[in-house]
C-alpha cells in the first residue's frame, strides 16, 4: 500500500532564511509525487509535482521540491522564506492508476516569523 | 478565483443529529469528486469518490449508510454525515478532478465538523 510520511508537525523559520519541509514516501513502482498547499480559509492548492525527468522539480510562488529515488524522499524546499508562505503543506503520492489513490501525508503546519 | 465552493466552512452539531456538506464544482462539470477526512494528527484520508448519476465508491472501512454521498448533478455533491458522533469530529474536505490531457486536481477550503 501506498503511504506519505511528514516526520515534522511544524517547522519555524525566519523570514529570509531557507526552509525545507520534509517528505518521505512509500509506493509500489515508479510514483507520481505531489505538494499541495493550504492556506487559511482557503482550499488545498497545487504547488508542484514530479512525475519524471529532472529530480528538482519548481513550483509555484518560488517553491521547489527535489525527488531523491534512493531516500525515498521529495522534500520541499524553498531558498528565502517569505512570511505569506506561513501555512499547511501536504505532501501526496498517488500510482499511476490515477488520482482515486491519491493518499496524502499528515501535513506540515509552516510558520515562517518576521 | 475559487474552482471548488464548499460549504459550511465549519459546523458544530449535537451527537445524534445529521450534517450536510455540500462541495460545487464551480468552473467545469465534474463527473467524478472526491470526499476526503482528517482526524487529529492522522493523514488526510480519501473516504469515497462521489460519481455523477450512480452510486458512490466507498473506500475500507467508511460505512457508507452513515456517510452519505449524493452527486445529484455535474456540478455539486453533498456528503451527509448522518447520526454524527464526537469520534466523527474531523476536517472534511471535497475535490473535483478536471479530465483532460492535462489532469488536476482541485480542492474545496474544508469544512471543520465538531460533535458535541
Amino acid at each position: 500500500a501506498q503511504s506519505v510520511a511528514q516526520p515534522e508537525d511544524q517547522v519555524n523559520v525566519a523570514e529570509g532564511n531557507p526552509l525545507t519541509v520534509k517528505c518521505t514516501y512509500s509506493v509500489s513502482g515508479n510514483p507520481y509525487l505531489f505538494w499541495y498547499v493550504q492556506y487559511p480559509n482557503r482550499g488545498l492548492q497545487f504547488l508542484l509535482k514530479y512525475i519524471t525527468g529532472d529530480n528538482l522539480v519548481k513550483g509555484s510562488y518560488g517553491f521547489e521540491a527535489e525527488f531523491n529515488k534512493s531516500q525515498t524522499s521529495f522534500h520541499l524546499k524553498k531558498p528565502s522564506a517569505l512570511v505569506s508562505d506561513s501555512a499547511l503543506y501536504f505532501c501526496a503520492v498517488r500510482d499511476r492508476a490515477g488520482f482515486q489513490k491519491l493518499v496524502f501525508g499528515t501535513g506540515t503546519r509552516l510558520l515562517v516569523s518576521p | 478565483g475559487a474552482v471548488v465552493s464548499q460549504h459550511p466552512s465549519w459546523v458544530i452539531c449535537k451527537s445524534g443529529t445529521s450534517v450536510k456538506i455540500e462541495c460545487r464544482s464551480l468552473d467545469f462539470q465534474a463527473t467524478t469528486m472526491f470526499w476526503y477526512r482528517q482526524f487529529p494528527k492522522q493523514s488526510l484520508m480519501l473516504m469515497a469518490t462521489s460519481n455523477e448519476g450512480s452510486k458512490a465508491t466507498y473506500e475500507q472501512g467508511v460505512e457508507k449508510d452513515k456517510f452519505l454521498i449524493n452527486h445529484a448533478s455535474l456540478t455539486l455533491s453533498t456528503l451527509t454525515v448522518t447520526s454524527a458522533h464526537p469520534e466523527d469530529s474531523s476536517f472534511n474536505i471535497c475535490s473535483v478532478i478536471r479530465t483532460g490531457t492535462n489532469e488536476k486536481l482541485f480542492f474545496g477550503s474544508g469544512t471543520q465538523l465538531s460533535v458535541l
